[in-house]
């Protein structure tokens, strides 16, 4: 089992370029989540999605966009992307609602905001 | 909103010693989790507290909820060099599928 699969692992842009990261889990998890974690710090959540076609705001979303493909797939959309951005985004996934709520991480997307 | 806080921030240990880091939170907890997470890798799961006064052990971890579920700690016996990371308690904001990341405790164990 591949776990919580996260595209990029790197990325570099540009201020005001848009992207968009990618994330998939094979465990049937209904619940999906984005973290973000500065250099020394914790993880905050910037969106989660309880269950496919429904999406929330975490602690900190303001610049970001999610979209909940399907019960797999959960991307992260930054449409203009700023310097304060910079940072290694991690996905991941929950039985939360359907069992044990531990959650398990993808391997993280480092992207830097020049 | 919801604030868990940890300390200490940073602590380091010489190899064999004892580790304890603490985790308050601003309100009463429906649960609480422990992660670990290695220096370049991601957060992984160690252990779910659920019930008030729980005391938990994995090997040399021993987990503990607070009677009040305010507070949680984890503490460590004779520390190796493979418990070097950052512990992060996680909170389950209650009526939601938010979990909160506590601001964390770097370990650093010195051979």
């Amino acid at each position: 089992n591949a776990g919580v699969t996260q595209t990029p692992k790197f990325q570099v842009l540009k201020t005001g370029q848009s992207m968009t990261l990618q994330c998939a889990q094979d465990m049937n998890h209904n619940s999906m989540y984005w973290y973000r974690q500065d250099p020394g710090m914790g993880l905050r959540l910037i969106y989660y999605s309880a269950s496919e076609g429904t999406t929330d705001k975490g602690e900190v979303p303001n610049g970001y966009n999610v979209s909940r493909l399907n019960k797999r797939e959960f991307s992260l959309r930054l449409e203009s992307a700023a310097p304060s951005q910079t940072s290694v985004y991690f996905c991941a996934s929950s039985r939360k609602g359907q069992g044990s709520g531990e959650l398990f991480f993808g391997e993280g997307s480092r992207l830097t905001v020049l | 909103g919801q604030q868990v806080m940890q300390i200490p921030q940073y602590q380091h240990v010489q190899e064999g010693e004892d580790f304890t880091t603490y985790c308050n939170s601003s309100t009463t907890l429906s649960n609480i989790q422990w992660y670990k997470q290695r220096p370049g890798g991601h957060p992984v799961f160690l252990i779910q507290l659920v019930k008030s006064g729980e005391v938990k052990k994995q090997k040399r971890l021993t987990f503990q909820f607070g009677e009040a579920k305010k507070n949680s700690s984890l503490h460590i016996t004779a520390t190796q060099t493979t418990d070097v990371g950052t512990y992060f308690c996680v909170e389950e904001a209650s009526g939601t599928y938010k979990y909160i990341f506590g601001t964390g405790t770097r370990l650093k164990v010195l051979a």
